[in-house]
Parts: C-alpha cells; sequence; structure tokens
C-alpha cells in the first residue's frame, strides 16, 4: 500500500513569490491534515479537511496560506506572497474517518522543505 | 489536548532497552497515548497506542500505570537506526479525526 506522498520534497523561493505544496494522502483515507515545523520549534497544526471539506483551520496562520481539497483526494497549499518566516517542513498526514470505537492513527508523509530567501 | 512532559534526550548502547517516560498529569477519561517516531527528514510514524495498562507490538511496548498519569515507551534492545525523536501525545482520538499536538520530543541516541 503506498504511503502518504509530498511534492516537492524541497522548494526554495524568493521571498514574494507563490508556492504551491501538495499532499497525495492514503487511499480511502478521508483525513487530510497539515502540519509544519518551523526552525527550532515544534510541529503545528495547520488545518484538517475531511474529504473535500475543512473541518478545522484554526492552525492556518494568516490569510496568505490556501488550502484545498477538491473531489476529496490530494490537497494543495498555497502560499502567495511568501514571507521569510514560511520556511520550514510541510508536513501532510492522512487517516480514516474515525468511528465511535476507533482512534485516528496519523499516517504522515515525508514532508516538503520550503526555504524562502 | 492534554500537556505531556517527556525528557529533552536520552543515550543509550546498541542492545540496551531504553525506556522513556512521559508525564500526563491532567490526561481526561477518554484520553488515549500516543507516541510517534520521527527519523532525519521523514514525517513522524506511528508507534503504539495504549489507553491503560500495557500495550505491546513487534516494535515496542507501551506501560500505563493504574492512574494513566504517566506512561513509559520501552524499546526492546535499541539498534543504531532506533536513534529518533521520540514524541508522547495525549488526545481523545477516538473522535471522527483530530489535530495531533506535538511537544519537543525526546531525542534519542544510539550508538555503537
Amino acid at each position: 500500500e503506498a504511503g502518504v506522498t509530498q511534492f516537492p520534497s524541497h522548494s526554495v523561493i524568493e521571498k514574494g513569490q507563490t508556492v504551491t505544496l501538495r499532499c497525495d494522502p492514503i487511499s480511502g483515507h478521508d483525513n487530510l491534515y497539515w502540519y509544519r515545523r518551523v526552525m527550532g520549534k515544534e510541529i503545528k497544526f495547520l488545518l484538517h479537511f475531511v474529504k473535500e471539506s475543512k473541518q478545522d483551520e484554526s492552525g492556518m496562520p494568516n490569510n496568505r496560506f490556501l488550502a484545498e481539497r477538491t473531489g476529496g483526494t490530494y490537497s494543495t497549499l498555497k502560499v502567495q506572497p511568501a514571507e521569510l518566516e514560511d520556511s520550514g517542513v510541510y508536513f501532510c498526514a492522512s487517516s480514516l474517518l474515525a468511528g465511535a470505537s476507533s482512534t485516528d492513527t496519523q499516517y504522515f508523509g515525508p514532508g516538503t522543505r520550503l526555504t524562502v530567501l | 489536548l492534554a500537556k505531556t512532559t517527556q525528557p529533552i534526550s536520552m543515550d543509550s548502547y546498541e542492545g540496551q532497552e531504553v525506556n522513556i517516560t512521559c508525564s500526563h498529569n491532567n490526561i481526561a477519561t477518554n484520553d488515549y497515548i500516543t507516541w510517534y517516531q520521527q527519523f532525519p527528514s521523514q514525517g513522524p510514524r506511528f508507534i503504539i497506542q495504549g489507553y491503560k495498562t500495557k500495550v505491546t507490538n513487534e516494535v515496542a511496548s507501551l506501560f500505563i500505570p493504574a492512574d494513566r498519569k504517566s506512561s513509559t515507551l520501552s524499546l526492546p534492545r535499541v539498534s543504531l537506526s532506533d536513534t529518533a525523536v521520540y514524541y508522547c501525545l495525549v488526545g481523545a482520538f477516538n473522535q471522527a479525526g483530530t489535530a495531533l499536538i506535538f511537544g519537543k520530543g525526546t531525542t534519542l541516541s544510539v550508538s555503537s
């Protein structure tokens, strides 16, 4: 079974440019999450999709970040315009839609390292 | 999600058993305890999850005392490849999707 994949693995852009990160979850997983780790900090939650709907976007830092999951399959995270403080590693994770008796084991992708110069 | 406290780092030699303890004094009744492992340049990987007593899988064991205010991840006979950061997370993961809250984790360094 293929795991969570992310593209690109590394992106280097200049301040003010736009970057789009992509995440392909495990097939059949309704839950999709985005997380971010900036240099020297903990991994922080950004947002959570259930299928194509945003369930929780409380972790999104500001309106320069836009996440989409059209069709409930892959997701994109666009940063426009990118700022220096956006540099970090962006992780995507997916999980099955948990029922009342199950627990939400999240499977993470390898991450996209974003460097804003 | 309940706040957790765990050692910043630990060192071990190959072949030893490593126990990493996590404190979670404010754990709620419906909270589970979950451990993730992260290697450099990779995303976190689920290791084990439990609610009470002891859970064992092919990778590790998780010991949870009766009061559930702490838990211990036990890695039997570690090897160099077990060098990673280990995160203890506590939360009601039986909901339909839960944002994970990561702390600093415990950096385990295994040497020969």
